[in-house]
């Protein structure tokens, strides 16, 4: 089965500690996507990655940092600079489909919730 | 540059009813738009897409058409269903750029 995995679906912290959020894809990908979402609001950015050891600052990438080593992975690490840790996190990766067009697909998200 | 505008919720509807959701853009150019449905607990799920102006895009019951002199990509259901309840997020990029997505509506729909 293709698909994109994250784990764990539920992760607990205690505040000052950095966390690491697991992201896999088996789709050949090249590009792969982090977000947030806070509750009752949209999502936003955090950082992408267009290929591998290779990636970008989204809108949000203050108190992230992430790795692009293989194509297939894309772990974010939230660290303790992050001020409002606690949310839910959702990675995705996209593929270039036929007339030019991309298509973005998500995984099934991990809850961070840091106390 | 880019963004969506989608209309606020929450949406709460008799099973059956007829739904609409707005959802108007700004883009320079061509963009591609989306919308994606997220169930409770769940990441989000492409519902359906389309690339090109009047393009019309369909799947479960839901369509929504690309219509570049209004900039919009509205989502409509005939009749909806208990099922249906989640939060509808409309979505657009261009090329291999991140997609830019509106602030999403809480559907409800009450048996």
């Amino acid at each position: 089965d293709g698909g994109i995995t994250q784990s764990p679906k539920y992760l607990f912290r205690k505040e000052g500690q950095n966390v690491t959020l697991s992201c896999e894809q088996n789709l050949n990908h090249d590009a792969m996507y982090w977000y947030r979402q806070d509750p009752g609001q949209g999502l936003r950015l955090i950082y992408y990655s267009q290929i591998v050891n290779d990636f970008q600052k989204g809108d949000i990438a203050e108190g992230y940092s992430v790795s692009r080593e293989k194509k297939e992975s894309f772990p974010l690490t939230v660290t303790s600079a992050q001020k409002n840790p606690t949310a839910f996190y959702l990675c995705a990766s996209s593929t270039r489909l036929a007339g030019g067009f991309y298509e973005q697909y998500f995984g099934p998200g991990t809850r961070l919730t840091v106390t | 540059g880019n963004s969506v505008t989608q209309m606020e919720g929450p949406v709460t509807l008799s099973e059956e009813a007829f739904l609409t959701i707005n959802c108007t853009y700004t883009a320079t150019g061509y963009p591609s738009l989306f919308w994606y449905v997220q169930y409770p607990g769940e990441g989000l799920q492409l519902l359906l897409k389309a690339t090109k102006a009047d393009d019309k895009g369909s799947n479960k019951g839901f369509e929504a058409t690309y219509r570049k002199e209004t900039t919009s990509f509205h989502l409509e259901k005939g009749s909806v269903q208990v099922s249906d309840s989640a939060v509808y997020f409309c979505a657009l990029s261009r090329g291999n750029t991140p997609l830019v997505f509106g602030k999403g509506t809480r559907l409800s729909v009450i048996a």
